[in-house]
């Protein structure tokens, strides 16, 4: 079992659509979660954290859930440049270490 | 913001020869740089840990033998991949952390290597 996973998707929705990602980690050692964007043939650029309490940038929101070790990412009136890849990360501060879920495909369309 | 620069952006070499790859943090001293290699439609996968002026930590099932890591500086990390063959073509990423554990890292731009 992969250590974060999450849906490849892709998911192909329509420009202002509302569109959630989710994603699960197996590691309950883990204690800080991020989303990333990542663009075709990019880095991965941080999107943003993840809390408990949710936290909310604009038209993005995100969610943790440590009970069921779950995450998620609602964005909002989706833009055409939201198109990218989005990737769960969980870090863990024994190891000091990243660890990248696949990534979920987002394809926003006109 | 803080910035980490890679290269060479690119490289296609002939099998068996070794391909160098440098990563450099340019407004900030990096205490740790981590190393990640992603295959096309996968995740980041963690190579190495390396911390300067120390061995660097591999993650397991990468040969240390075959992706040498040097971090000689607070600003410069160097990945060399000897004797490449074409399954270790790929997209590889630093990245750099300031001084604190869990503190941010900042990924450079990645370099894309193609064995032939």
């Amino acid at each position: 079992r992969k250590e974060v996973e999450q849906d490849p998707g892709p998911f192909n929705v329509p420009e202002g659509a509302t569109v959630a990602f989710n994603c699960t980690y197996s590691n309950s050692a883990s204690q800080s979660f991020f989303w990333y964007r990542q663009d075709c043939r990019k880095e991965p650029k941080l999107l943003m954290s993840v809390y408990s309490s949710g936290n909310e940038d604009g038209r993005f929101t995100a969610q943790l859930n440590r009970a069921s070790q779950y995450i998620s990412l609602l964005i909002r009136d989706s833009k055409l440049s939201d198109s990218a890849t989005y990737l769960c990360v969980a870090f863990t501060g024994g190891g000091n270490k990243l660890t990248f879920g696949t990534g979920t495909q987002l394809k926003v369309e006109l | 913001g803080a910035v980490v620069s890679q290269h060479p952006s690119w490289v296609i070499c002939k099998s068996g020869t070794s391909v160098k790859i440098e990563c450099r943090s340019l407004d900030f001293q990096a205490t740790t740089m981590f190393w990640y290699r992603q295959f096309p439609k996968q995740s980041l996968m963690l190579m190495a840990t390396s911390n300067e002026g120390s061995k660097a930590t591999y993650e397991q099932g990468v040969e240390k033998d075959k992706f040498l890591i040097n971090h000689a500086s607070l600003t410069l990390s160097t990945l060399t991949v000897t004797s490449a063959h074409p399954e270790d073509s790929s997209f590889y990423i630093c990245s750099a952390q300031t001084s604190g554990a869990g503190d941010t890292q900042y990924f450079g731009p990645g370099t894309r290597l193609t064995v032939l």
